[in-house]
């Protein structure tokens, strides 16, 4: 079965910029989207078909994907930055997200 | 105002049902496939089921293929999950939600979900 890989963990400063990969087979041929979830929140997400961006997410949310690896990139990170990333894509009829990444704004 | 709200869950024994439903509202339904997703206690995010919007195309994740049935009932804005001989391992939050891609069951990304549904299966 197809497999997305994340780092468990991530951290980064006030104002600088945070990249949370996202890695699979040939990840590149096919769209990648990625959320934001907060604890004890719903999932929001924040980057669809590899760079676009939903009504309402910052501009400092931008996405990638080529290859095997899926990027998903937040510029001047804030405070309110810091929450659980999910990278998603999809195998033949089956949707797969990767194991999640913790973003620490510190 | 789109919304989804999901209900049905509760403690139920390991080898028993349980139907799970989700009521849309403030989108047109049926231009849309509706997906299934849960969340164990402390853990990520597991894609479940997915349907597109006519229900001629319908996928499963291996963990519940042939345990699990999505449906959808387009005139009642409503998606459904009847989930048959339940396990443990299906404790999670159930949530249900909206792909941006029109009618196709591969989608671009799901852009609205509900607050979820608890299902706890314990003896």
């Amino acid at each position: 079965s197809y497999e997305l890989t994340q780092p468990p963990s991530v951290s980064v400063s006030p104002g600088q910029t945070a990249s949370i990969t996202c890695s699979g087979d040939k990840l590149g041929d096919r769209y990648a989207c990625w959320y934001q979830q907060r604890p004890g929140q719903s999932p929001v997400l924040v980057i669809y078909q590899d760079n676009k961006r939903p009504s309402g997410i910052p501009e400092r949310f931008s996405g990638s994907n080529s290859g095997n690896t899926a990027t998903l990139t937040i510029s001047g990170t804030q405070a309110m930055d810091e929450a659980d990333y999910y990278c998603q894509a999809w195998d033949s009829r089956t949707g797969v997200f990767g194991g999640g990444t913790k973003l620490t704004v510190l | 105002e789109v919304q989804v709200v999901e209900s049905g869950g509760g403690l139920v024994q390991p080898g028993r049902s349980l139907r799970l439903s989700c009521a849309a509202s403030g989108f047109t339904f049926d231009d849309y496939a509706m997906h299934w997703v849960r969340q164990a206690p402390g853990k990520g995010l597991e894609w479940v089921s997915g349907i597109s919007w006519n229900s001629g195309s319908i996928g499963y994740a291996d963990s519940v293929k042939g345990r699990f049935t999505i449906s959808r009932d387009n005139a009642k804005n409503s998606l459904y999950l009847q989930m048959n001989s339940l396990r443990v391992e299906d404790t999670a939050l159930y949530y249900c939600a909206k792909d941006v891609r029109k009618q196709q069951l591969v989608g671009w990304g799901l852009d609205y979900w509900g607050q979820g549904t608890l299902v706890t299966v314990s003896s």
